[in-house]
């Protein structure tokens, strides 16, 4: 069955960097694409990117451009979601979710990671 | 970015009871709409995508309808393993964006 299983939770000071990894089992992992989502406390799921782990190419959402960095090991089957200049606003549970087009992007996801909590605190 | 907004925020309901909650898109996404149910501590779990079509093993009492910018998801007979947050999500454009949720709490 398919399964996504995140890194466990971080604490990091703000200015810090970040990384998150999530690894793929059940499926082809070069076969479809990963997005990266977030919650901030009290916010809304908040879409990051995603990353096509055949290619590596990826696409930022514009709030996270120069920010944040998605990469892959095909190896390992696991990609990985870097945010770097952590600030406080950056404390969230952060997902790696499956999208559901074969070798493409539809934007439709249909497998999610547990999370992973990211706390930025001096 | 398209804005998308549920309601209500949160409803009670009793086991047995049919729910229908709504999520409306600032701007028509023909179908391409998805709906999550997410419980506490939990990943996220995919229901509906292109606005009624069900995720795999998903059972039939959820239900999705509408098209261009009002949606709605409906809950034929609520069971206590229902009770949960529920979030609707456009993917008509990047970046994609989601609904505030709707929690659906024990009466």
């Amino acid at each position: 069955q398919v399964q996504l299983v995140q890194s466990g939770a971080e604490v990091k000071n703000p200015g810090a960097s970040v990384r998150v990894s999530c690894k793929a089992s059940g499926y082809t992992f070069t076969a479809y694409f990963i997005h990266w989502v977030r919650r901030a406390p009290g916010q809304g799921l908040e879409w990051m990117g995603w990353i096509n782990p055949n290619t590596g190419v990826t696409d930022y959402a514009q709030k996270f451009q120069g920010g944040v960095t998605m990469t892959r090991d095909t190896s390992i089957s696991t990609a990985y979601m870097e945010l770097s200049r952590l600030t406080s606003d950056d404390t969230a549970v952060y997902y790696c979710a499956r999208d559901w087009g074969i070798e493409t992007d539809t934007g439709i996801i249909d497998y999610w990671g547990p999370g992973t909590l990211v706390t930025v605190s001096s | 970015d398209i804005q998308m907004t549920q309601s209500p925020s949160s409803l009670s309901a009793s086991v047995g009871d049919r729910v229908t909650i709504t999520c409306r898109a600032s701007q028509g996404i023909s179908n391409s709409l998805a709906w999550f149910q997410q419980k506490p501590g939990k990943a996220p779990k995919s229901l509906i995508y292109a606005a009624s079509r069900l995720q795999r093993g998903v059972p039939s009492k959820f239900s999705g309808s509408g098209s261009g910018t009002e949606f709605t998801l409906t809950i034929s007979s609520l069971q206590p393993e229902d009770f949960a947050t529920y979030y609707c999500q456009q993917y008509k454009s990047y970046p994609l964006t989601f609904g505030g949720g709707t929690k659906v709490e024990i009466k």
